[in-house]
């Protein structure tokens, strides 16, 4: 079947404006997370979706970043008043039930702030 | 929370010989320990992972090793092929976290032909 799909593959902004991230999980995943990746580095944890309710939203670095899952399916993260270091690669994963279970990566949407 | 460390961050081998990449973690209940691999500007890909009930796992030539007592855990890759350069990286879930998966910092593997 599918896998997971994320969209806009790459995006270019300017400091100050919104953007916003799809996510389209496996069909049938309850589980849902976002992560950033820097370049170099590992998947850093920013939140946790099981089914329409954020579980954990701790890894969200400010107010800045928020994300919703409206209908317990599609994941949209939002970023207001983007600054350069928002700049990264932004990773959904999802899993079928949730915590401590295998996580299937999304292609990322690479963001850059200008 | 869980701080995941990974060594090395660059390993190159010749074809055909075996790789180790080795991670330790600092929570002792982290009991999920899953090992991705990230070709370039690619998703990561789950390639195996390791529950805290069981010292070691092997599929075909990718095996990993866990220790408890010590928090590590540790990658083998035996009889390398160039299609293994990769990105891997270690990562670990504790138990009851509120965190989910902390990643290591990634180890990059170039099999020289």
């Amino acid at each position: 079947g599918a896998g997971v799909s994320q969209t806009p593959s790459n995006k270019v902004t300017e400091k100050g404006k919104y953007v916003e991230l799809r996510c389209d999980p496996i069909s049938g995943h309850t589980a849902l997370y976002w992560y950033r990746q820097s370049l170099g580095q590992g998947p850093e944890f920013l939140i946790y979706f099981q089914g329409t309710g954020a579980a954990d939203d701790s890894g969200l670095p400010n107010d800045r970043f928020f994300a919703v899952r409206p209908e317990g399916s599609v994941s949209t993260l939002k970023i207001q008043r983007t600054e350069r270091g928002d700049s990264a690669v932004y990773l959904c994963a999802s899993s079928l039930l949730g915590q401590g279970e295998t996580q299937y990566f999304g292609p990322g949407t690479r963001l850059l702030v200008l | 929370g869980e701080n995941v460390e990974q060594h090395p961050s660059t390993l190159s081998v010749q074809e055909g010989d075996s790789a180790v990449i080795k991670c330790t973690y600092s929570d002792s209940a982290s009991n999920y320990f899953p090992w991705y691999k990230q070709e370039l500007g690619k998703r990561p890909q789950l390639i195996i992972d390791i529950r805290s009930n069981v010292g070691e796992k092997k599929d075909q030539r990718i095996a990993v090793t866990l220790n408890k007592t010590a928090k590590h855990f540790s990658l083998h890759i035996t009889e390398t092929q160039p299609e293994d350069s990769a990105v891997y990286f270690c990562a670990a879930w504790p138990k009851g976290s509120a965190r989910q998966l902390t990643f290591g910092s990634g180890t990059q593997l170039t099999v020289l032909p």
